[in-house]
């Protein structure tokens, strides 16, 4: 059982906007920023988002936030090279580890 | 650019060793925090390890704290996982990845394309 809890499975039509959630505690995302690793047909994971700030060459479309211990991934203008699986991740300092949620796959109807 | 290959992966009987590698490259190494982080088939991101850039400070998942040993040689550029007492369930793919700091939190930046350790008899 992960430590963050994400939906198993999120869908959208092109253009709709999605948001995709990660849940934790005080210990976790409560205390710290959250990452989002995106990572399509299970190759390499690639970092979509540090917190709410965008890495370099993921398109605006991307947007990250965090309410308490919850952390949000929204995609504004979903698009087909979108699908894949999300992950979240934080550092857990009850645990003295990161820890990552159990993914959510996206999928673009 | 930021180039990270991951080599050592194989197939190896219960209870066996290996070393997995990880050449780095487009970025300054010394100065670079970095993980291990694995998947096993079918399954999501479980992080593995974590190595300060100097050396100076190690965390291991409890999963295989006293069998994995992570380490670095920062003058060939190069990160390790030494894996001992392997068992079936450290199959996975093993991907290692560079830390990034921003604003005093640390997060997974840049992923290798991973290497496959199978544990079976």
């Amino acid at each position: 059982q992960s430590a963050l809890t994400q939906e198993a499975s999120v869908s959208g039509t092109v253009g709709q906007k999605v948001t995709l959630s990660c849940t934790g505690n005080s210990n976790n995302i409560g205390s710290y920023a959250v990452g989002w690793y995106q990572q399509i047909s299970h190759g390499a994971p690639k970092t979509v988002m540090f917190g709410n700030s965008l890495p370099s060459g993921i398109p605006d479309r991307f947007s990250g936030s965090k309410s308490g211990t919850t952390a949000s991934l929204t995609i504004s203008g979903l698009q087909p090279e979108d699908e894949a699986d999300y992950y979240c991740s934080t550092w857990d300092y009850s645990l003295s580890a990161w820890v990552f949620g159990g993914g959510t796959k996206l999928t673009v109807l | 650019q930021v180039q990270l290959v991951e080599s050592g992966g194989g197939v190896v009987q219960p209870g066996g060793s290996l070393r997995l590698s990880c050449a780095a490259s487009g970025f300054t190494f010394t100065r670079n925090d970095m993980h291990w982080v694995r998947q096993a088939p079918g399954k999501g991101l479980e992080w593995v390890a974590f190595i300060r850039h100097d050396g100076s400070n190690k965390y291991h998942a409890d999963s295989v704290k006293g069998r994995f040993t992570i380490s670095r040689d920062n003058s060939k550029n190069t990160l390790y996982l030494q894996m001992n007492s392997l068992r079936a369930e450290d199959t996975a793919v093993y991907y290692c990845a560079k830390a990034m700091n921003r604003d005093g939190y640390s997060y997974f930046d840049y992923w290798g394309q991973g290497t496959l350790v199978t544990v079976s008899s």
